[in-house]
């Protein structure tokens, strides 16, 4: 049972250039999150999804874009990267039943902009 | 505008005793509340988690209570190890949405 995998692990982007950061869940969670934390700061969330083909904007989404295709998937798109976006990136799914479920982590994606 | 907050960037104590982190919050329709533990290059792990209708849920070694007149929640772990060196984020939830405070770093002396 591998949880939420997150690939890449690590990546260097150069100013203007796009990338997906891939989530994939195996554990049935309705919920996926995608959630930015830099240095010395909360995690804090981009987009969210309560289910294939709904999504919904979190605290900071601007400058990326999800799509929820199937159950099992939230990839994160980055179109135009800005140093601004340099930051690990957390991936996190949830079951849909009750608000007491926790979140389940991947290991995060580091992204650098230069 | 930060609506969990840790204060307490990081905390030392010795193998053995007990280790306090706190947590506070503003928003009051906050229903539930849970703490995750976060290696380095790791994705944080859920720890334990209270209701707001509760305050104190204790499972082996940590306990958190909630004090919701002050808007407060607390981890305790006794004993600690040095395993437990994490950092520790208390997270508030309200619909869909989860909160996080900013982290405390807790080293735990051998």
């Amino acid at each position: 049972n591998a949880g939420v995998t997150q690939t890449p692990k690590f990546r260097i982007l150069k100013i203007g250039q796009s990338m997906t950061l891939q989530c994939t869940q195996d554990m049935n969670h309705n919920y996926m999150y995608w959630y930015r934390q830099d240095p010395g700061m909360g995690l804090k969330l981009i987009y969210y999804s309560v289910g294939a083909g709904i999504t919904d904007k979190g605290e900071v989404p601007n400058g990326y874009n999800v799509s929820r295709s199937t159950t099992e998937d939230f990839p994160l798109r980055l179109e135009l990267a800005a140093p601004s976006q340099t930051s690990v990136y957390f991936c996190a799914g949830r079951q849909a039943l009750g608000s007491n479920q926790p979140q389940h982590f991947g290991d995060g994606t580091r992204l650098s902009i230069l | 505008d930060q609506q969990v907050k840790q204060n307490s960037p990081s905390l030392s104590v010795q193998e053995g005793r007990i280790s306090i982190l706190n947590c506070d919050y503003t928003n009051s329709m906050f229903d539930y509340f849970l703490w995750y533990k976060k290696y380095p290059a790791e994705g944080p792990t859920f720890l334990i988690s209270i209701s707001s209708i509760k305050d104190k849920n204790e499972d082996g070694r940590f306990t958190v209570f909630l004090n919701k007149s002050a808007k407060h929640l607390s981890l305790h772990i006794v004993p600690s190890q040095p395993g437990d060196s994490a950092v520790y984020f208390c997270a508030a939830v309200t619909g869909n949405q989860f909160y996080f405070g900013t982290g405390t770093s807790l080293t735990v002396i051998p």
